[in-house]
């Protein structure tokens, strides 16, 4: 199984809603990311987690809160977010994160829409 | 610091044309390089990588690209692309700490 998957694909919610993407791989891998990606643009790191623990936070803001519940999850939980937050998110793994010869895996991402 | 240039951000072709998107790195360390498609509404995936050996790598669906270390480019090459080669391109850097450092895009349109 080489797939990253994320739900839900697309995701409306308003200023003051509380909700969570999700990030799902089963390839063993150690180091999982989140990047935001806005139309036409590069992804953009947001989190990185290697072997479930947080080693970079790209000054992200807090209403964007990362939680890796085990080595095949990543959770995303978003609160109070901004029209300007609205992008494509998505969610990544590698084999190590200190690796620089692995590739990433990318899921298909979330489309979300901030009202 | 590294980073990554794609001067080319929009690149129209004709189906069964050839075409070249360019990329062009810089960084005072060894990098490893690799060339990712985003068709629309889905996320990224890999056509090819280099990390060593011999400097042209071929990828999936005809894809192929040359490691250039004098002029610190990695340009993607195919000879007859088709329609569903339209896509975002991104080419993108590794280097330690596995942390991706992407260019802005280009974004190929095939003309029928």
């Amino acid at each position: 199984d080489t797939e990253v998957t994320q739900t839900p694909k697309h995701l409306v919610m308003g200023m003051t809603n509380k909700k969570s993407l999700k990030c799902e791989q089963h390839m063993g891998h150690r180091a999982m990311y989140w990047y935001k990606q806005k139309a036409k643009k590069p992804p953009e790191l947001m989190f990185v987690y290697s072997y479930e623990k947080l080693s970079i936070n790209e000054s992200v803001p807090s209403r964007f809160s990362p939680e890796c519940p085990n080595s095949s999850l990543l959770n995303l939980h978003l609160h109070a977010l901004q029209p300007e937050d609205s992008a494509l998110y998505l969610c990544a793994s590698s084999q190590d994160r200190l690796l620089s010869t692995d590739e990433q895996f990318f899921g298909p991402g979330t489309r979300l829409t901030v009202l | 610091a590294q980073s990554v240039t794609q001067l080319d951000s929009q690149v129209p072709v004709f189906e069964e044309a050839p075409v070249e998107l360019r990329c062009n790195y810089s960084s005072s360390v060894s990098v490893y390089l690799f060339w990712y498609v985003q068709y629309p509404n889905q996320g990224l995936q890999l056509l090819l990588k280099y990390l060593s050996g011999s400097t042209l790598v071929k990828g999936i669906n005809g894809f192929e690209a040359e490691f250039n270390k004098s002029q610190t480019s990695f340009h993607l090459r195919k000879p007859s692309v088709h329609i569903s080669d339209t896509a975002e391109y991104f080419c993108a850097v590794s280097v330690t700490g596995n942390q991706f450092y992407f260019g802005t895009g280009t974004s190929l349109t095939v003309i029928p």
